[in-house]
């Protein structure tokens, strides 16, 4: 059974950094291109980003909102995939979840940004 | 951007209706390799998203085929036939033909 389990949401300040985590089991998480797609208080999704496997040489893309701000990572010994996000802004408020291309989704973890 | 724009934002419909989502795409969603990148998700309250149909009318595995999908370049809709109580939820197109993926806003699919 697949399964994706997102870790590390909380409430954190504005300008402030907090890291995802995405445990994966149940496919061959190597080969595996990994999202994060968060999803707004107004419940509106938003996929931010994307990282490829080994033999695509990690490649990583972002949506142009969170550039330069998160940072998408994998480690395929733990079956694993990270979101850091740096340079927190209110409007990063969202539920955030990993994804294996839209097919498999995991439950969430919501983050709060707020002072 | 891909703007995806979905009609209606919601629906009423009684148990064993049929009903009809549309999803309009700013854009061809005709990617270089022929195929066209548009799925349907389902998003039951409290839960994640789940996909439903991918690239147009290909059916998930243990989908139900009182749901069908069709469409081109950039008009997509997405047909529930005999609704069931399980079938209530937010749904979304999504485009994944060009960079960044977008979404659509949503129906909402309640009962009457």
């Amino acid at each position: 059974e697949v399964q994706l389990v997102e870790t590390g949401g909380g409430l954190v300040q504005p300008g402030k950094s907090l890291k995802l985590t995405c445990a994966t089991s149940g496919f061959t998480f190597s080969t595996a291109w990994m999202h994060w797609v968060r999803q707004s208080p107004e419940k509106r999704l938003e996929w931010i980003a994307r990282i490829k496997d080994k033999s695509n040489n990690y490649a990583t893309d972002y949506v142009e909102s969170v550039k330069g701000r998160f940072t998408i990572s994998r480690d395929d010994s733990k079956s694993s995939v990270y979101l850091q996000m740096n340079s927190l802004k209110e409007e990063d408020t969202a539920t955030y979840y990993c994804s294996r291309s839209f097919a498999y989704w995991g439950q969430g973890t919501l983050v709060t940004v707020s002072s | 951007d891909v703007v995806m724009t979905q009609t209606p934002p919601s629906l009423s419909v009684a148990i064993g209706q049929s009903v009809s989502i549309s999803c309009k795409s700013s854009q061809s969603l005709v990617y270089s390799d022929g195929k066209t990148y548009l799925h349907w998700l389902l998003q039951s309250s409290g839960r994640s998203p789940k996909r439903l149909i991918y690239q147009v009318s290909n059916l998930d595995s243990g989908v139900p085929d009182r749901f069908s999908g069709t469409g081109s370049q950039k008009d997509f809709t997405l047909k529930i036939s005999r609704v069931e109580a399980k079938d209530l939820g937010v749904y979304y197109c999504a485009q994944t033909t060009h960079f960044p993926w977008t979404f659509g806003g949503g129906t909402k699919l309640e009962l009457k």
